[in-house]
């Protein structure tokens, strides 16, 4: 079974800081990566995925994440954040198994 | 955009009791799974139901039971409640059980144990 670390538990930045938010995994074979995000009281929302291909892929709201495969790594990063970022951010993976794995996540608050 | 829908959103139990959560996957989904997320951790796999018939399981004692309905719908069980088992149940819908296909979260069921 794959598991997920996930670097951070909290990170605070201030506004057109950069963000990069590190993650892990353990698992052998072939894995989809998924990073997701929680806005305060919202559903869990996809922010971007990797299946294939290009390693740095490009996510909604400006975000992005690459996928290092010697480093069993699928960091998340944002060149400059904005308040409306504060959020609750989690990594997770899909191995052969088709269960996906979540991190513990990491709670993200931008200050103004 | 007929996301996912979740019932209750809020509930208390009582140890010993039983519950039932429904969810109502997005329109055009035809899986659905369930998750378990405790405060300040990650959702855990609970388990997926394709075709009426549980497809994967994760490592949930026998108490939690599901089904799912002919109109794609579900239902999560737990018997025996625990104070352990408070927790935000969250369900997701996708399209088929394919590796690749993202899951849509609902809003999730707040359960609470006393």
């Amino acid at each position: 079974a794959q598991s997920v670390s996930q670097h951070n538990h909290h990170v605070i930045l201030s506004e057109a800081a950069s963000l990069e938010l590190g993650c892990n995994y353990s698992y052998g074979g072939t894995v989809n990566l998924f990073w997701y995000v929680q806005y305060p009281g919202q559903h869990l929302q996809l922010l971007l995925k990797y299946f294939s291909g290009d390693p740095l892929v490009k996510g909604i709201k400006g975000f992005e994440a690459e996928f290092i495969k010697s480093k069993f790594s699928f960091n998340l990063r944002k060149p400059s954040v904005q308040w409306s970022d504060t959020a609750e951010y989690f990594c997770a993976v899909k191995g052969n198994d088709y269960k996906l794995s979540f991190g513990a996540g990491t709670t993200v608050t931008v200050r103004a | 955009d007929a996301g996912v829908t979740q019932s209750p959103t809020h509930l208390i139990k009582t140890r010993g009791q039983q519950v039932t959560l429904r969810c109502s996957p997005k329109s055009g989904h035809d899986t659905v799974s369930w998750y378990q997320q405790a405060l300040g951790q990650g959702p855990q796999f609970i388990f997926q139901y394709y075709e009426e018939e549980e497809r994967q399981r994760g490592n949930f004692p026998d108490r939690f039971s599901g089904h799912q309905f002919p109109n794609y719908s579900s239902e999560l069980n737990v018997n025996a409640l625990l104070l352990g088992d408070s927790a935000l149940y969250l369900c997701a819908s996708s399209w088929g059980t394919f590796r690749n296909s993202p899951l849509h979260f609902g809003n999730g069921t707040r359960l609470t144990v006393t």
